[in-house]
């Protein structure tokens, strides 16, 4: 365990719900970020939360909106998705250390929309 | 445009062997990091690599690091089928705050 969790592990959701999914880290972090990873593609660094302060918006569309309410836990709540947003979603933290920033990744939420 | 891109893009080895893959950047780097991630998991930093080191070893893993060729190597020894997984390489460059940027990364799958 790498001290992230993420829930849900598996969420199957329809274009028209809203959903959450939750990032809880037990290392105490400073940092947080939340990240997309498509089939066959890098890693979409979506958002960063510093300090609890959003420091990072990767162009992401409105329909996926942040919640960082301390430093140990982020949301990421989900609106109005569309099936090209099925993905593997995940959650890290760091230190915030600028010289190495190593991050601790939480296991991922399997996002699949209908 | 990607930082990193690792290479090969998929490799396929027996236990005991050897395996290494190679990550190419293109911008000045304060860091290079290796992670691992197993199959719909996430991912598992193996190893840090700082601009002014050139190798560095962890237990069966050695990282090397070019940065005049703005490249690097992760060699993993002695493959065992636990081994099987996704290895990425990410940066942290000069201009950045410690943004991490993550290549592709290349699918190792040991036989037994």
């Amino acid at each position: 365990e790498t001290g992230v969790t993420q829930t849900p592990r598996h969420l199957v959701m329809g274009m028209t719900n809203k959903k959450s999914l939750k990032c809880e880290q037990h290392l105490g972090h400073n940092a947080m970020y939340w990240y997309k990873q498509s089939a066959k593609k890098p890693l979409e660094l979506m958002f960063v939360y510093s300090l609890e302060e959003r420091v990072e918006n990767n162009s992401v569309p409105s329909r996926f909106s942040p919640e960082c309410p301390n430093s140990s836990h982020l949301f990421l709540h989900l609106h109005t998705l569309q099936p090209e947003d099925s993905a593997l979603y995940l959650c890290a933290s760091s230190q915030g250390d600028r010289e190495s920033n190593e991050q601790f990744f939480g296991p991922g939420t399997r996002l699949t929309v209908l | 445009s990607q930082q990193g891109e690792e290479d090969p893009q998929a490799l396929s080895i027996q236990e005991g062997e050897n395996a290494t893959m190679n990550c190419s950047y293109k911008t000045s780097i304060n860091n290079l990091q290796w992670y691992r991630q197993n199959s719909g998991r996430g991912l598992v930093h193996l190893i840090l690599i700082r601009s002014n080191e050139r190798e560095k070893h962890s237990g069966r893993l050695r990282v090397t690091l070019d940065t005049s060729k703005k490249s690097s190597s992760l060699l993993i020894t002695a493959s065992r089928a636990a081994d099987t997984a996704s290895y990425f390489c990410a940066t942290v460059t000069t201009d950045s705050w410690g943004k991490l940027q993550f290549g592709a990364g290349t699918q190792v799958v040991v036989t037994p």
